[in-house]
Protein backbone atom coordinates (compact mmCIF):
# COMPACT_ATOMS: atom_id res chain seq x y z
CA UNK A 1 0.00 0.00 0.00
CA UNK A 2 1.42 3.59 -0.41
CA UNK A 3 3.25 4.68 2.63
CA UNK A 4 3.47 7.95 3.96
CA UNK A 5 4.26 11.00 1.68
CA UNK A 6 5.34 14.03 1.88
CA UNK A 7 5.73 17.66 -0.22
CA UNK A 8 7.48 19.32 -1.24
CA UNK A 9 10.60 17.31 -1.79
CA UNK A 10 12.87 20.61 -1.46
CA UNK A 11 12.18 23.61 -0.66
CA UNK A 12 14.88 26.51 -1.08
CA UNK A 13 13.60 30.05 0.72
CA UNK A 14 14.42 33.23 2.22
CA UNK A 15 15.42 34.14 5.06
CA UNK A 16 12.81 35.57 7.11
CA UNK A 17 10.00 33.95 4.88
CA UNK A 18 7.26 31.64 5.68
CA UNK A 19 7.30 28.13 4.62
CA UNK A 20 4.38 25.24 5.04
CA UNK A 21 5.75 21.63 4.74
CA UNK A 22 2.98 18.73 4.18
CA UNK A 23 2.65 14.74 5.17
CA UNK A 24 0.22 12.46 4.52
CA UNK A 25 0.43 10.21 6.67
CA UNK A 26 -0.61 6.10 5.98
CA UNK A 27 -4.21 5.86 5.65
CA UNK A 28 -5.69 4.61 8.66
CA UNK A 29 -2.78 5.39 10.93
CA UNK A 30 -3.87 7.62 13.66
CA UNK A 31 -0.98 8.37 15.18
CA UNK A 32 1.80 11.43 13.18
CA UNK A 33 4.92 12.57 14.21
CA UNK A 34 7.03 15.35 13.02
CA UNK A 35 11.05 15.40 13.08
CA UNK A 36 14.35 17.49 12.28
CA UNK A 37 17.79 15.61 10.75
CA UNK A 38 20.09 18.09 10.65
CA UNK A 39 23.00 17.51 8.51
CA UNK A 40 24.95 14.69 10.21
CA UNK A 41 22.74 14.55 13.27
CA UNK A 42 20.32 12.20 14.56
CA UNK A 43 16.46 13.01 14.49
CA UNK A 44 15.11 15.64 16.79
CA UNK A 45 11.69 15.11 17.23
CA UNK A 46 9.17 17.81 17.03
CA UNK A 47 5.53 17.33 17.63
CA UNK A 48 3.31 14.28 18.44
CA UNK A 49 -0.46 14.10 17.15
CA UNK A 50 -2.24 11.08 18.42
CA UNK A 51 -6.37 10.92 17.09
CA UNK A 52 -8.39 13.76 18.51
CA UNK A 53 -5.93 14.30 21.37
CA UNK A 54 -4.24 17.14 22.08
CA UNK A 55 -1.06 17.36 20.74
CA UNK A 56 2.20 17.29 22.33
CA UNK A 57 4.46 20.04 21.24
CA UNK A 58 6.81 19.19 23.55
CA UNK A 59 9.89 19.00 20.74
CA UNK A 60 9.06 22.85 19.05
CA UNK A 61 12.35 24.73 19.34
CA UNK A 62 10.81 28.31 19.25
CA UNK A 63 7.30 29.58 18.63
CA UNK A 64 8.26 30.09 15.18
CA UNK A 65 7.00 26.31 14.43
CA UNK A 66 3.98 25.17 14.69
CA UNK A 67 1.91 22.58 13.36
CA UNK A 68 -1.73 21.26 12.73
CA UNK A 69 -3.47 18.11 11.55
CA UNK A 70 -6.62 18.48 9.86
CA UNK A 71 -9.46 15.87 9.83
CA UNK A 72 -7.04 13.40 11.38
CA UNK A 73 -5.59 12.90 8.48
CA UNK A 74 -3.13 15.66 6.59
CA UNK A 75 -0.26 17.58 8.25
CA UNK A 76 0.85 20.79 8.03
CA UNK A 77 4.35 22.15 9.25
CA UNK A 78 4.91 26.00 9.57
CA UNK A 79 8.10 27.68 10.11
CA UNK A 80 7.33 31.21 10.31
CA UNK A 81 10.42 34.07 9.61
CA UNK A 82 12.84 31.06 8.98
CA UNK A 83 16.07 31.06 9.90
CA UNK A 84 19.38 29.63 8.79
CA UNK A 85 19.20 27.36 11.38
CA UNK A 86 16.30 26.19 10.13
CA UNK A 87 17.87 24.37 7.16
CA UNK A 88 17.86 20.47 7.41
CA UNK A 89 15.38 17.53 6.53
CA UNK A 90 12.14 17.42 7.73
CA UNK A 91 10.58 13.89 8.20
CA UNK A 92 7.25 12.48 9.20
CA UNK A 93 6.17 9.68 10.50
CA UNK A 94 3.13 7.65 11.33
CA UNK A 95 1.97 4.12 13.25
CA UNK A 96 -1.25 2.56 13.73
CA UNK A 97 -3.39 3.11 17.17
CA UNK A 98 -1.26 3.03 19.63
CA UNK A 99 1.51 1.35 18.21
CA UNK A 100 5.50 1.48 17.94
CA UNK A 101 6.10 1.37 15.02
CA UNK A 102 6.73 4.72 13.29
CA UNK A 103 7.07 4.73 9.51
CA UNK A 104 8.51 7.45 7.72
CA UNK A 105 7.88 9.39 5.15
CA UNK A 106 11.20 10.80 2.62
CA UNK A 107 11.40 13.93 3.54
CA UNK A 108 11.23 17.98 2.93
CA UNK A 109 14.85 19.39 2.40
CA UNK A 110 14.23 22.82 3.84
CA UNK A 111 17.57 24.63 2.60
CA UNK A 112 17.07 28.77 3.39
CA UNK A 113 19.21 31.08 2.30
CA UNK B 1 15.35 13.08 29.08
CA UNK B 2 16.28 9.77 27.10
CA UNK B 3 20.06 10.16 25.62
CA UNK B 4 20.61 7.74 23.25
CA UNK B 5 24.61 7.16 22.08
CA UNK B 6 25.81 5.29 19.11
CA UNK B 7 28.82 3.88 18.79
CA UNK B 8 31.33 3.16 16.15
CA UNK B 9 30.45 6.32 14.32
CA UNK B 10 31.67 4.85 10.68
CA UNK B 11 32.08 0.83 10.24
CA UNK B 12 33.70 -0.51 7.37
CA UNK B 13 33.47 -4.41 6.81
CA UNK B 14 34.14 -6.53 4.04
CA UNK B 15 31.41 -7.86 1.86
CA UNK B 16 30.57 -11.60 3.75
CA UNK B 17 31.91 -10.06 7.27
CA UNK B 18 29.58 -8.91 9.97
CA UNK B 19 28.85 -5.64 11.38
CA UNK B 20 27.97 -5.04 14.76
CA UNK B 21 26.75 -1.50 16.12
CA UNK B 22 26.30 -0.58 19.40
CA UNK B 23 23.80 1.82 21.34
CA UNK B 24 23.68 2.88 24.82
CA UNK B 25 20.37 4.68 26.12
CA UNK B 26 19.66 6.38 29.54
CA UNK B 27 16.44 6.15 30.67
CA UNK B 28 15.36 2.71 32.30
CA UNK B 29 11.65 3.25 31.18
CA UNK B 30 12.47 3.13 28.05
CA UNK B 31 10.37 -0.03 26.37
CA UNK B 32 11.24 0.06 22.71
CA UNK B 33 13.94 -0.13 20.89
CA UNK B 34 13.59 -0.03 17.18
CA UNK B 35 16.61 0.50 13.86
CA UNK B 36 16.12 2.37 10.82
CA UNK B 37 18.45 2.47 8.12
CA UNK B 38 18.69 5.09 5.72
CA UNK B 39 19.92 5.26 2.52
CA UNK B 40 21.00 8.35 0.69
CA UNK B 41 17.90 10.86 -0.29
CA UNK B 42 15.63 8.81 1.89
CA UNK B 43 13.75 8.70 5.22
CA UNK B 44 14.34 5.97 7.75
CA UNK B 45 13.40 2.36 7.13
CA UNK B 46 12.15 0.39 10.02
CA UNK B 47 14.25 -2.41 9.65
CA UNK B 48 13.98 -4.98 13.40
CA UNK B 49 12.79 -3.70 16.71
CA UNK B 50 12.95 -5.20 20.40
CA UNK B 51 10.93 -4.91 23.19
CA UNK B 52 11.48 -4.72 26.85
CA UNK B 53 10.53 -7.97 27.92
CA UNK B 54 12.88 -9.83 25.04
CA UNK B 55 16.62 -10.00 24.92
CA UNK B 56 17.08 -11.14 21.58
CA UNK B 57 14.83 -11.14 17.65
CA UNK B 58 16.70 -11.95 14.89
CA UNK B 59 14.72 -11.85 10.96
CA UNK B 60 17.02 -13.57 8.45
CA UNK B 61 20.75 -11.71 8.44
CA UNK B 62 20.00 -9.16 11.04
CA UNK B 63 19.17 -9.60 14.62
CA UNK B 64 18.97 -7.12 17.77
CA UNK B 65 20.01 -7.90 21.00
CA UNK B 66 18.85 -6.09 24.17
CA UNK B 67 20.78 -6.00 28.07
CA UNK B 68 18.23 -4.22 29.73
CA UNK B 69 20.64 -4.36 32.74
CA UNK B 70 23.78 -2.25 31.49
CA UNK B 71 20.89 -0.29 29.10
CA UNK B 72 22.51 -1.45 25.69
CA UNK B 73 21.43 -2.79 22.21
CA UNK B 74 23.30 -3.88 19.23
CA UNK B 75 22.21 -4.24 15.71
CA UNK B 76 23.97 -7.61 14.26
CA UNK B 77 24.29 -7.87 10.42
CA UNK B 78 25.51 -11.04 9.34
CA UNK B 79 26.96 -11.88 5.23
CA UNK B 80 27.26 -8.50 4.62
CA UNK B 81 26.20 -7.11 1.30
CA UNK B 82 27.32 -4.15 -0.95
CA UNK B 83 23.06 -2.89 -0.42
CA UNK B 84 23.60 -3.14 3.75
CA UNK B 85 25.43 0.19 3.18
CA UNK B 86 23.84 2.92 4.91
CA UNK B 87 23.21 4.78 8.05
CA UNK B 88 22.06 3.31 10.67
CA UNK B 89 19.93 4.98 13.55
CA UNK B 90 18.90 3.50 16.80
CA UNK B 91 16.18 4.72 18.92
CA UNK B 92 14.42 4.02 22.64
CA UNK B 93 11.01 4.82 23.47
CA UNK B 94 11.51 7.22 26.53
CA UNK B 95 9.35 6.90 29.85
CA UNK B 96 7.40 4.01 27.76
CA UNK B 97 5.30 6.70 25.45
CA UNK B 98 5.35 6.45 22.28
CA UNK B 99 8.41 9.32 20.86
CA UNK B 100 11.14 8.35 20.06
CA UNK B 101 15.20 9.65 21.08
CA UNK B 102 17.31 8.45 18.22
CA UNK B 103 20.82 8.05 18.63
CA UNK B 104 23.08 9.83 15.45
CA UNK B 105 23.66 7.64 13.25
CA UNK B 106 26.26 5.31 12.26
CA UNK B 107 27.76 5.04 8.28
CA UNK B 108 28.23 1.47 7.82
CA UNK B 109 29.70 0.96 4.03
CA UNK B 110 30.48 -2.85 2.88
CA UNK B 111 33.26 -3.22 0.61
CA UNK B 112 32.99 -5.61 -1.99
Amino acid sequence: GAGVSQSPSNKVTEKGKDVELRCDPISGHTALYWYRQSLGQGLEFLIYFQGNSAPDKSGLPSDRFSAERTGGSVSTLTIQRTQQEDSAVYLCASSHGNSYEQYFGPGTRLTVT
Amino acid sequence: GENVEQHPSTLSVQEGDSAVIKCTYSDSASNYFPWYKQELGKGPQLIIDIRSNVGEKKDQRIAVTLNKTAKHFSLHITETQPEDSAVYFCAASPGGNNRLAFGKGNQVVVIP
